[in-house]
């Protein structure tokens, strides 16, 4: 299986500015015939279901803020949001998608809050 | 309107039996898989297996295997997951989320709480 490990585990930010997570697979997401790294992440606030923010790694999903942003390749991978808003605090994930569904696997999550 | 609108909270013995819900509307039900996804109680989520309601074509993550089964009546854009024989840990929230093959979760369902106690 693919593990998924992000860092840090739990991250507290000033408003408006920049928070970053990091997110590593122990294998390669990238598939060659397509150049497409098969990662995304996803955003869960308390008491809500998880909601996609970036699929593909890079690609913002409609209606999502552009202050969120998606970037690595490969095995290495970070979620960055520009400039922190209140709404923000929530648990994030990174889930790789390489695998034969349904090996699929989630990284553990790393908890924004407020500093 | 996509949406995945799964059945309520059950509160259930150790031994019991449960089915669970996730019924899709907005969308070609039978063109997407539907995935199962668990959480416990203050912990992460995980993958526990996947539908594909055009022909039942169904996968289950190794953890899984066993201990759930997964189905899907497309006539009425429905998926399920269901335990013949509950235990405390099965207590969890657990999600249904559409996935377009190979690919992410797009749209999930608001999650079903199942708590197993004594």
């Amino acid at each position: 299986d693919i593990v998924m490990t992000q860092s840090p585990d739990s991250l507290a930010v000033s408003l408006g500015e920049r928070a970053t997570i990091n997110c590593k697979s122990s294998q390669s997401v990238l598939y060659s015939s397509n150049n497409k790294n098969y990662l995304a992440w996803y955003q869960q606030k308390p008491g809500q279901p998880p909601k996609l923010l970036i699929y593909w790694a890079s690609t913002r999903e409609s209606g999502v803020p552009d202050r969120f942003s998606g970037s690595g390749s490969g095995t290495d991978f970070t979620l960055t949001i520009s400039s922190l808003q209140a709404e923000d605090v929530a648990v994030y994930y990174c889930q790789q998608y390489y695998s034969t569904p349904p090996l699929y696997t989630f990284g553990q999550g790393t908890k924004l809050e407020i500093k | 309107e996509v949406q995945l609108v799964q059945s309520g909270a059950e509160v259930k013995k150790p031994g019991e039996s449960l089915k669970i819900s996730c019924k899709g509307s907005g969308y070609s039900f039978t063109s997407y898989w539907i995935g199962w996804v668990r959480q416990m109680p203050g912990k992460g989520l995980e993958w526990m297996g996947i539908i594909y309601p055009g022909d039942s074509d169904t996968r289950y993550s190794p953890s899984f295997q066993g201990q759930v089964t997964i189905s899907a009546d497309k006539s009425i854009s429905t998926a399920y997951l269901q335990w013949s024989s509950l235990k405390a840990s099965d207590t969890a929230m657990y999600y249904c989320v559409r996935e377009g093959g190979h690919s992410y979760g797009d749209y999930w369902g608001q999650g079903t709480l199942v708590t197993v106690s004594s």
